[in-house]
């Protein structure tokens, strides 16, 4: 079992919707828990983090975490052309280890 | 603005040589990562530092060394370089304890 899990996509969704990232974790101690975004041929940069349960908004995203199953999610509203990317799910392990799931595709059709 | 600057973008290197990637953060940070991007694979880590001298393996170390002999500089080495660690290359920097990383712009290195 891969210590991150994310849908690779990809996940097509028109513009104006919402469009939600799932990820899962294995290790049930991680406390920190964080989404990139990935353009094609450029660096991951970090969007959200979210350190407790429940949800976390900034502006059009929404962090979500639930300790409990394990699993953490991103929600973007009102999706843009410009949201095109991967969205890359990481977890903070111990000793400041920090894993990546294998990212999710997401386009936005016009 | 925090920089991280990897010191080649593109290389080129022959099975066996000895190929070395430099990554330099002007932040102060304790930590340090190098991983490997593979289409499908997502980001693996190879391994990290969270101080002078310190060195942690990462998932996939093998083949791979790192020296940190200061805190802004960070080298990968492929002691004898094969063409399975074709790849793109990314350095990131964070304080410690903190998941935010912040990334260079990448090493492509080609095998062959």
């Amino acid at each position: 079992q891969k210590e991150v899990e994310q849908n690779s996509g990809p996940l097509s969704v028109p513009e104006g919707a919402i469009a939600s990232l799932n990820c899962t974790y294995s290790d049930r101690g991680s406390q920190s828990f964080f989404w990139y975004r990935q353009y094609s041929g450029k660096s991951p940069e970090l969007i959200m983090s979210i350190y407790s349960n429940g949800d976390k908004e900034d502006g059009r995203f929404t962090a979500q975490l639930n300790k409990a199953s394990q699993y953490v999610s991103l929600l973007i509203r009102d999706s843009q052309p410009s949201d095109s990317a991967t969205y890359l799910c990481a977890v903070l392990g111990g000793a400041s280890k920090i894993i990546f799931g294998s990212g999710t595709r997401l386009s936005i059709r016009p | 603005d925090v920089k991280v600057t990897q010191s080649s973008r593109y290389l080129v290197k022959r099975t066996g040589e000895k190929v070395f990637l430099e990554c330099v953060q002007d932040m102060d940070h304790e930590n340090m990562f190098w991983y490997r991007q593979d289409p499908g694979l997502g980001l693996r880590l190879i391994y990290f530092s969270y101080d002078v001298k310190m060195k942690e393996k990462g998932d996939i170390p093998e083949g791979y060394s790192v020296s940190r002999e200061k805190k802004e500089r960070f080298s990968l080495i492929l002691e004898s370089a094969s063409t399975n660690q074709t790849s793109m290359y990314l350095c990131a920097s964070g304080s410690l304890g903190v998941g935010e990383l912040f990334f260079g712009e990448g090493s492509r290195l080609t095998v062959l």
